[in-house]
């Protein structure tokens, strides 16, 4: 399996709700990572979870709030965002060998998200 | 941190004809740079990579050269087909930050 997972493919939120986005892999990989994509720009790292440890934040917004419940799952949870947070959000994981990411990421097909 | 540079931002070829993107990297630590192209709607996937031990590598008609010196690699694809169009992205891996910096973007387009 070489797939990683996103659900929900698309999700319309208002700026009210809480929502998650979900996001999964049976690789094996243990860093995980979660990229905001704006219409051609490129993906923008949010936060990288190394050993389900959150080892980066790029400084983003609090209404942002990762999870990462075991080696195979990611959570991005969601609460009160504004309209300039619609994108597509990308998950993507790595293997890391001996501490040290040194391959490929797979991403996965994203969540078009929309806040009205 | 890391800041890749990539050029040209659009590029228009003919079917048949190369096409080059080139990118430039500033952390001398990063050691693995990955080509992914993204079709409109789609995820960036993966269609070459190259470490830092490596000069070129070649799949079919894609090739990646890398200049350690010069901190700078180039995607280069021969003969072009209009499914080649998409967005392609450079980007580099510093292994100890576990953090993958991309490149900007190129909007390769192929003219039947």
């Amino acid at each position: 399996d070489t797939e990683v997972t996103q659900t929900p493919k698309h999700l319309v939120m208002g700026m009210t709700n809480k929502k998650s986005l979900k996001c999964e892999q049976h690789m094996g990989h243990r860093a995980m990572y979660w990229y905001k994509q704006k219409a051609k720009k490129p993906p923008e790292l949010m936060f990288v979870y190394s050993y389900e440890k959150l080892s980066i934040n790029e400084s983003v917004p609090s209404r942002f709030s990762p999870e990462c419940p075991n080696s195979s799952l990611l959570n991005l949870h969601l609460h009160a965002l504004q309209p300039e947070d619609s994108a597509l959000y990308l998950c993507a994981s790595s293997q890391v060998d001996m501490g040290w990411v040194n391959t490929e990421a797979f991403f996965g097909q994203g969540t078009r998200l929309t806040v009205v | 941190g890391e800041n890749v540079e990539q050029h040209p931002s659009t590029l228009s070829v003919q079917e048949g004809d190369s096409a080059v993107i080139k990118c430039t990297y500033s952390d001398s630590a990063s050691n693995y740079f990955p080509w992914y192209k993204q079709e409109l709607g789609k995820r960036p996937q993966l269609i070459i990579d190259i470490r830092s031990n490596v000069g070129e590598k070649k799949d079919q008609r894609i090739a990646v050269t890398l200049n350690k010196t010069a901190k700078h690699f180039s995607l280069h694809i021969t003969e072009t087909q209009p499914e080649d169009s998409a967005v392609y992205f450079c980007a580099a891996l510093s292994g100890s930050a576990r953090q993958l910096t991309f490149g900007s973007g190129t909007q390769l387009t192929v003219l039947p």
